[in-house]
């Protein structure tokens, strides 16, 4: 079965620093997505990302924070200076074109990266 | 705006017996879709379970059922004959109509921590 995968699965940084996080969605899959979670909390959104630009992006989602799909398989989260605050577990998710009447266009999530910043 | 409520912090339960996790959901959209999410201690997202708001029957998949009730905007998850490994978090989590490709995102609940006793 296809899968989005996510890399690294746990990262350390110092709080300062700039971290890049990967994802490779799902090949035929359109639509991108990251989400977080910090720890014991709800999942929550940040960014979808379709056609080379942002669709939608929450209020967590600041100056901070930026995306690229730099090739035709990878999908990145860059965190410019990392704070203690985005430590959390960063998923990313793909999906297909959207049919009518049909929403669940095979939506997947990546096992996830946990970032602890320090 | 979109809102999934999950008022069962925990749960404990008793192996090879029938769990409902419940799940209420406000919208204002006429199309939408429901998900359910297992996430292990891990941390991966693991899709259970998706119902379509036109979908007249209720889903199934394996042991997990969805008992969809519209008028009622509930969506709780039924998991029958309970095992050892369901121990998770369990997370409801909704999709709205597709609108000028920007709101493809999930919305998701707090969760419900499901603890199955031998």
């Amino acid at each position: 079965e296809p899968e989005v995968t996510q890399t690294p699965s746990h990262q350390v940084t110092q709080m300062g620093q700039e971290v890049i996080l990967r994802c490779v969605p799902i090949s035929n899959h359109l639509y991108f997505y990251w989400y977080r979670q910090i720890l014991g909390q709800k999942v929550e959104f940040l960014v979808s990302f379709y056609n080379n630009e942002i669709s939608e992006k929450s209020e967590i989602f600041d100056d901070q924070f930026s995306v690229e799909r730099p090739d035709g398989s990878n999908f990145t989260l860059k965190i410019r200076s990392t704070k203690l605050e985005d430590s959390a577990m960063y998923f990313c998710a793909s999906s297909e074109y959207p049919g009518q009447g049909d929403l669940n266009y095979g939506y997947t999530f990546g096992s996830g990266t946990r970032l602890t910043v320090v | 705006a979109q809102k999934i409520t999950q008022t069962q912090p925990g749960m404990f339960v008793q192996e090879k017996e029938a769990v409902t996790l419940d799940c209420t959901y406000d919208t204002s959209d006429q199309s939408y879709g429901l998900f359910w999410y297992k996430q292990p201690s891990s941390g991966e997202m693991i899709f259970l379970i998706y119902q379509g708001s036109y979908d007249e029957q209720n889903a199934t998949e394996g042991r997990y059922s969805l008992n969809f009730q519209k008028a009622r905007k509930s969506a709780n998850l039924v998991i029958s004959a309970s095992q050892l490994g369901d121990s998770a978090m369990y997370f409801c989590a909704m999709r709205g109509i597709i609108s000028n490709f920007g709101n493809e995102k999930l919305t998701f609940g707090t969760g419900t921590r499901l603890t199955i006793i031998p």
